[in-house]
């Protein structure tokens, strides 16, 4: 199993532009979830999945938007980027199971908004 | 407002010494706690986990223990070693959220010296 993927590794995007940051994992898992990660800020939610189909907000969902279409996908759109939304972007998943809170997280994408 | 802090930004030990790590709480439906482990460039792994009917788990070097009067947990590594130098971040859950979020503190990062 290759676990969670992301896609890119490092991006750097003017302000305004759009772009998708990819997740996918191949563990069959429910849920998926969206963090990012800023010095002496530890890793807050973004968005998260409990399937196909359902997404809600987590702490800081302004500037991204997400769908899940399919189990193994889950991409963070970002519409319009700001410089506030240079950060270390991680996706995780798990099984969304009574008791089961144990995240598998990706590499991270690094982007960086000038 | 921070639900889970980790007020010690950094910690630093001998090889061969105890670490111990430190975090609070502030939300008491928090009822099942994670330690995660992040080196640089990669996502978090998963350390070890405790859910609040016990006040102590133990895998190998490393043991976490509960203090729910407090609202405080902490990992404990013995010994430590150069290999464990990383960030940790605590990570808390409740069972009332039963989308199983988690919210992480800011981090510590232990240096283990040889």
């Amino acid at each position: 199993n290759a676990g969670v993927t992301q896609t890119p590794k490092f991006q750097v995007l003017k302000t305004g532009q759009s772009m998708t940051l990819q997740c996918a994992q191949d563990m069959n898992h429910e849920y998926m979830s969206w963090y990012r990660q800023d010095p002496g800020m530890g890793l807050r939610l973004i968005h998260y999945s409990v399937g196909a189909g359902i997404t809600d907000q987590g702490e800081v969902p302004n500037g991204y938007n997400v769908s899940r279409s399919t189990t193994e996908d889950f991409p963070l759109r970002l519409l319009s980027a700001a410089p506030s939304q240079t950060s270390v972007y991680f996706c995780a998943s798990r099984l969304y199971r009574v008791g089961t809170y144990e995240q598998y997280f990706g590499p991270g994408t690094r982007l960086t908004v000038t | 407002d921070q639900q889970v802090k980790q007020n010690s930004p950094s910690l630093s030990v001998q090889e061969g010494r105890i670490s111990i790590l430190n975090c609070d709480y502030t939300n008491s439906m928090f009822d099942y706690f994670l330690w995660y482990k992040k080196y640089p460039a990669e996502g978090p792994t998963f350390l070890i986990s405790i859910s609040s009917i016990k006040d102590k788990n133990e895998d190998g070097r490393f043991t976490v223990f509960l203090n729910k009067s407090a609202k405080h947990l902490s990992l404990h590594i013995v010994p430590s070693q150069p290999g464990d130098s990383a960030v940790y971040f605590c990570a808390a859950s409740g069972a009332s959220s039963n989308t199983g979020k988690l919210i992480f503190g800011q981090g510590t990062t232990l240096q283990v010296k040889p």
